[in-house]
């Protein structure tokens, strides 16, 4: 099993809706990441924390650490979101960052 | 003005070659990495290379060896390329090792025919 699982996999929906993509984590970290992937192939950091909740533009993210989970939600989808969305811890003491397998968020107009 | 750059973004070579993926940064950054990204999509740690420290990911081949003439550079040499090493290898910087937003170059495609 992953040490960091994220659901749904797969997600598609109509634009303006509002987007939670979930991950959960089995270790403890020192942070958390958001980051998201393009077509092209490009990876960009959406979010960093390491606890309570942070906002950009209409992306939110929000960490429970006693739950060991976060949440991202997009809110007023548009068809330029849509990407693959990945969390990643960092356990303390250790290098690079741990990956979930991300979620293919597909927003169709 | 890019902040982690890679070179090449595609190279295709024959299995048996030795070839280099060169990364730099310029945002002053004194932590690298190497991350490889594999035909699932799954993204794995490989190298951080931090004040002339090397961490190495324990299940990365010794054929993959990351070299650092500098704090702005961290180049990714590769000998006697397999198939199975055709991936996404994505070059990252950071401040510091724990709590500092990463940032990502583009990533270089290699496939190894």
């Amino acid at each position: 099993k992953n040490e960091v699982e994220q659901s749904p996999q797969n997600l598609t929906a109509q634009e303006g809706e509002f987007i939670t993509i979930n991950c959960s984590y089995s270790v403890g970290i020192s942070a958390l990441h958001w980051l998201q992937q393009h077509p092209g192939g490009g990876i960009v950091s959406l979010f960093m924390l390491s606890s309570g909740k942070k906002k950009h533009g209409r992306l939110i993210a929000t960490i429970n650490i006693q739950e060991k989970h976060s949440s991202l939600h997009i809110t007023a989808s548009h068809p330029r979101d849509s990407a693959v969305y990945i969390c990643a811890v960092r356990k303390p003491g250790a290098d690079g960052l741990t990956f979930g397998k991300g979620t293919h968020l597909i927003i169709q107009p | 003005d890019t902040a982690v750059s890679q070179t090449p973004k595609y190279l295709v070579t024959q299995m048996g070659n030795d070839k280099s993926i060169k990364c730099e940064q310029n945002l002053g950054h004194d932590t690298m990495y190497w991350y490889k990204q594999d035909s699932k999509k799954f993204l794995k740690i490989m190298f951080s290379y931090n004040n002339k420290e090397l961490i190495i990911n324990e299940t990365v081949p010794n054929r993959f060896s990351p070299k650092s003439p500098d704090k702005a550079h961290l180049n990714l040499h590769i000998n006697s390329l397999e198939l199975g090493d055709s991936a996404v290898y994505f070059c990252a910087s950071s401040q510091g090792r724990t709590r500092n937003t990463i940032y990502f170059g583009e990533g270089s495609w290699l496939t190894v025919v």
